[in-house]
């Protein structure tokens, strides 16, 4: 069964600034793919980036990117230029590129990370 | 299209009471997904359709729980005798085909006093 783990429960950063949150998993498979979702308070979750295992260039949406080490298999998140509406849980998932047997593609999700953004 | 659309937003409900859910998905999305999350958890897989068909179960999901998706449209997740243990948000999300990217509702908070 494949795990993902946030090791930070919160994180702070200065508004304009730049911040790194840290997910790891464990997986035996090959094919799979790895996504921060964004969950604000008392609002629906929102992907923020995908990562293909397949792929070695790390995504990048804007201000935010991702430092992929497939061979560590550790996933960590970079926001630049932090706004306050970047406050929120952010929540690491992985995915299987081939699905159960049963064709489901279910997130399996980390513990999550609650960032604040000072003004 | 507005997104995935859950109903309630916020129940409170006393023990041994029957809830139910209902999630109105992306209305061409074939896939849709129930998921748990606790306080201080990300969220866990429940079970997921594909249409109208109920194709897998997670272990979570005890038997006082059962989920429909009739004509492959809207969902609904009944609770039957709910525990104080059951108090959590229940996620929808859907997507189209089997790859593609799950899109989450705001899920419904319950609360089981």
């Amino acid at each position: 069964a494949q795990t993902v783990t946030q090791s930070q429960p919160e994180m702070s950063v200065q508004e304009a600034e730049t911040v790194t949150l840290s997910c790891t998993y464990d997986t035996s498979e090959s094919d799979y793919y790895l996504f921060w979702y964004k969950q604000p308070p008392s609002r629906q979750m929102i992907l923020v980036i995908r990562q293909e295992a397949y792929k070695q260039q790390n995504a990048t949406e804007n201000r935010f990117s991702v430092n992929f080490q497939k061979a560590a298999k550790s996933f960590s998140l970079k926001i630049s230029d932090s706004q306050l509406g970047d406050a929120a849980m952010y929540f690491c998932a992985y995915r299987s590129g081939r699905g159960s047997g049963a064709g489901s593609y279910q997130l399996t999700f980390g513990k999550g990370t609650k960032l604040s953004v000072i003004p | 299209d507005t997104g995935v659309s859950q109903d309630p937003r916020h129940k409170i409900t006393k023990r041994g009471q029957n809830v139910t859910f209902r999630c109105d998905p992306i209305s061409e999305h074939n896939r849709l997904y129930w998921y748990r999350q606790t306080l201080g958890q990300g969220p866990e897989f429940l079970t997921y359709f594909q249409n109208e068909a109920q194709l897998e179960k997670s272990r979570l999901l005890s038997d006082r729980f059962s989920a429909e998706r009739p004509k492959g449209s809207f969902s609904t997740l009944e609770i039957q005798r709910t525990e104080q243990g059951d108090s959590a948000m229940y996620l929808c999300a859907s997507s189209l085909g089997g790859g593609a990217d799950a899109f989450f509702g705001q899920g419904t908070r319950l609360t089981v006093v």
